[in-house]
């Protein structure tokens, strides 16, 4: 159980397109979806946090033009990136948040690797 | 504010030998502590979690940790390494908010 899919697992993008990463969990609703940016050789670096028919929350620096946020279901999070340049290029990592049980509990998907040219 | 401090960066044991991955965590509060294995590549996977139920905590591949309130710590250890341990674990502590605070993150390096 607790399965978060991320989709795609890689993509490549031209410099000023726009693209979409999908972020699922497959077998529990969440009562929170998280997405997270990681550098080689590094912790995860929170992005923004997600409530189903909510507004995200972003973190301090993260530019909400820029990394669009849709949570439209308990078991669906898109994370878009808008224009996306070379500096957009990293590790996308998403999770889910379960009462799992006693405490909630994050649950990762496989993560994303964005490549922009 | 909660925090958490994983001692090394880079740990080296041999295969079969005792894996220690130190975590010291620092919390105003009672902690919810974790640890999570990623792989190259890969996303993170759960290894076990500290819920108050019991200090010692055993997860999945053998893992196991301790909490010590006295030392702020949730030591990761397991007795006898494989191969297929090597990669990089992260402790973390749940925040106020519901956010998950990450240490640095330690590479474990196997050696045959």
């Amino acid at each position: 159980g607790a399965v978060v899919s991320q989709h795609p697992s890689w993509v490549i993008c031209k410099s000023g397109t726009s693209v979409k990463i999908e972020c699922r969990s497959l077998d529990f609703q969440a009562t929170t979806m998280f997405w997270y940016r990681q550098f080689p050789k590094q912790s995860l670096m929170l992005m923004a946090t997600s409530n189903e028919g909510s507004k995200a929350t972003y973190e301090q620096g993260v530019e909400k033009d820029k990394f669009l946020i849709n949570h439209a279901s308990l078991t669906l999070s898109t994370l878009t990136v808008t224009s996306a340049h070379p500096e957009d290029s990293s590790f996308y990592i998403c999770s889910a948040s379960v009462l799992d049980p006693g405490v909630e509990t994050q649950y990762f998907g496989p993560g994303t690797r964005l490549l922009v040219l | 504010a909660q925090s958490v401090t994983q001692l090394g960066s880079h740990v080296s044991v041999s295969e079969g030998a005792l894996v220690l991955l130190r975590c010291n965590y620092s919390s105003s509060v009672p902690p919810y502590l974790f640890w999570y294995v990623q792989y190259p590549n890969q996303g993170l996977q759960l290894l076990l979690k500290y819920t108050s139920a019991a200090t010692l905590v055993k997860g999945i591949n053998g893992f196991e940790a301790e909490f010590k309130k006295s030392e702020t710590s949730f030591h990761l250890t397991k007795p006898s390494a494989h191969m297929s341990d090597a990669a990089e674990y992260f402790c973390a502590v749940r925040g106020n908010t519901g956010k998950l605070i990450f240490g640095q993150g330690t590479t474990l390096q196997v050696k045959p």
